[in-house]
């Protein structure tokens, strides 16, 4: 079975840092582009990072440019998000995502999502 | 405010028929990019319902349809029932913003 499972949220202070992990299981994982979306509070949904199958190539947000780092270790099946700088606007719930290909492409769906994990920055 | 709009709220009787507009423009889905649609159910992940306009992802019922048409995309609920209540996203791209992956504001389906 296919499955995303993100871990490493939690309260934070604003401007201190986080990192969120995706582990993913049932695909291989190298062959596919990631990425991660948030939900805010009252809000809809925002992609946040995405990032090749090979791990070369990243995008990121104009939101979150220069704070979020998204990364991936193939050999352990495994997405990240260091958050850095961390503001109140970045309380949402982080969900990583799976897309079809192995390069990453904005017009791809998301076909495979995980529960979330939850992020609350306040003081 | 997203560049793809969708109504915040619709509402439908068990057994009717609803739809949820994904409104565009030139840039995004006038300029023929594909739009796909989520469900996202009360304090869970969204699920990919929809992809390229008018496809059902596996295992989704066929009372859920697509379509687009110029700068517009549409979601069809048929035969509503009680599990469908949830918000609906659409998604596509824009060549004119920065973005690399845009989604519209989201719809909350109410079930009366």
């Amino acid at each position: 079975e296919v499955q995303l499972v993100e871990s490493g949220g939690g309260l934070a202070q604003p401007g201190g840092s986080l990192r969120l992990s995706c582990a993913a299981s049932g695909f291989t994982f190298s062959d596919f582009a990631m990425s991660w979306v948030r939900l805010a509070p009252g809000k809809g949904l925002e992609w946040v990072s995405g990032v090749s199958g090979s791990g070369e190539n990243t995008y990121h947000a104009d939101s979150v440019k220069g704070r979020f780092t998204i990364s991936r270790d193939n050999s352990k099946n495994t997405l990240s998000l260091q958050i850095n700088s961390l503001r109140a606007e970045d309380t949402a719930v982080y969900y990583c995502a799976k897309s079809l290909e192995p390069y990453f492409d904005s017009l791809d769906p998301l076909d495979v999502w995980g529960p979330g994990a939850t992020v609350t920055v306040s003081s | 405010q997203s560049v793809l709009t969708q109504p915040p709220s619709v509402s439908g009787a068990p057994g009717q028929r609803v739809t949820i507009s994904c409104t565009g423009g030139r840039s995004n889905i006038g300029a023929g990019y594909h739009v796909h649609w989520y469900q996202q159910l009360p304090g869970a992940a969204p699920k990919l319902l929809i992809y390229a306009n008018t496809n059902r992802a596996a295992g989704v019922p066929d009372r859920f349809s697509a379509s687009k048409s110029g700068t517009s995309a549409s979601l069809a609920i048929s035969g509503l029932q009680a599990e469908d209540e949830a918000n609906y996203y659409c998604q596509s791209f824009d060549s004119s913003l920065s973005a690399y992956v845009i989604f519209g504001g989201g719809t909350k389906l109410t079930v009366l």
